[in-house]
């Protein structure tokens, strides 16, 4: 029972055009919502998080959405750049623990 | 300015074989965590710790054991280990509720058990 699920398990986007990575959740109880960027060989890094209290956070060229109701969050990345290029992660954070989602692989194309 | 490191990076055991992964941060984080990560699989955690002298089970914590007994390092064990357990372990640490500060995660260690 996959309680955060990344359905697109890869995206390609042009240089310089809007990536879109969704993430939907089950669990109404989830705190907080979190998108994490890997590399190959490195650990996750953390890229920007959300309240459960709130709709949008936005940090630079990366903003998250969180619509309750649907039980769906986004990151929109704008402008892409081909260092985006990296597997992204949505975790949702209750009671010490990060649920994660299976990732989906951007790849920005010049 | 290391962060969070886990040693080794890679290992090959036996089947039955035991071993221990060290993690160590030095960012003075109280919480500590161990995840693992399967292919087509997000991060699972096996293990946490919410300060020195604190261990606590997460998602799937049959066949390790851990150790914190210094704030700044996070033991993992496997007493016997098994071919199920190949994986990516990865160790990472917090300031706080992870929801709001996020984690810093090491690079990870490749396990194989054959």
């Amino acid at each position: 029972d996959q309680q955060v699920k990344q359905n697109s398990p890869s995206l390609s986007v042009q240089e310089g055009r809007i990536s879109i990575l969704n993430c939907d959740y089950t669990n109404s109880m989830f705190d907080y919502f979190l998108w994490y960027k890997k590399y190959p060989a490195e650990g996750p890094t953390f890229l920007i998080s959300i309240s459960s209290i709130k709709d949008k956070n936005e940090d630079g060229r990366f903003t998250v959405f969180l619509n309750k109701s649907a039980k769906h969050l986004s990151l929109h990345i704008v402008p892409s750049q081909p260092g985006d290029s990296a597997v992204y992660f949505c975790a949702a954070y209750s009671n010490y623990q990060l649920i994660w989602g299976a990732g989906t692989k951007l790849i920005i194309k010049p | 300015n290391a962060g969070v490191t886990q040693t080794p990076k890679f290992r090959v055991l036996k089947t039955g074989q035991s071993m221990t992964l060290l993690c160590a941060q030095d960012m003075n984080h109280e919480y500590m965590y161990w995840y693992r990560q399967d292919p087509g699989m997000g991060l699972r955690l096996i293990h946490y710790s919410v300060g020195e002298g604190t261990t606590a089970k997460g998602e799937v914590p049959d066949g390790y054991n851990v150790s914190r007994l210094k704030k700044q390092n996070f033991l993992l064990g496997l007493e016997s280990a098994a071919p199920s357990q190949t994986s990516v372990y990865f160790c990472a640490s917090s300031y706080g509720a992870a929801g709001m500060y996020g984690y810093t995660f090491g690079s990870g260690t490749r396990l194989t058990v054959v």
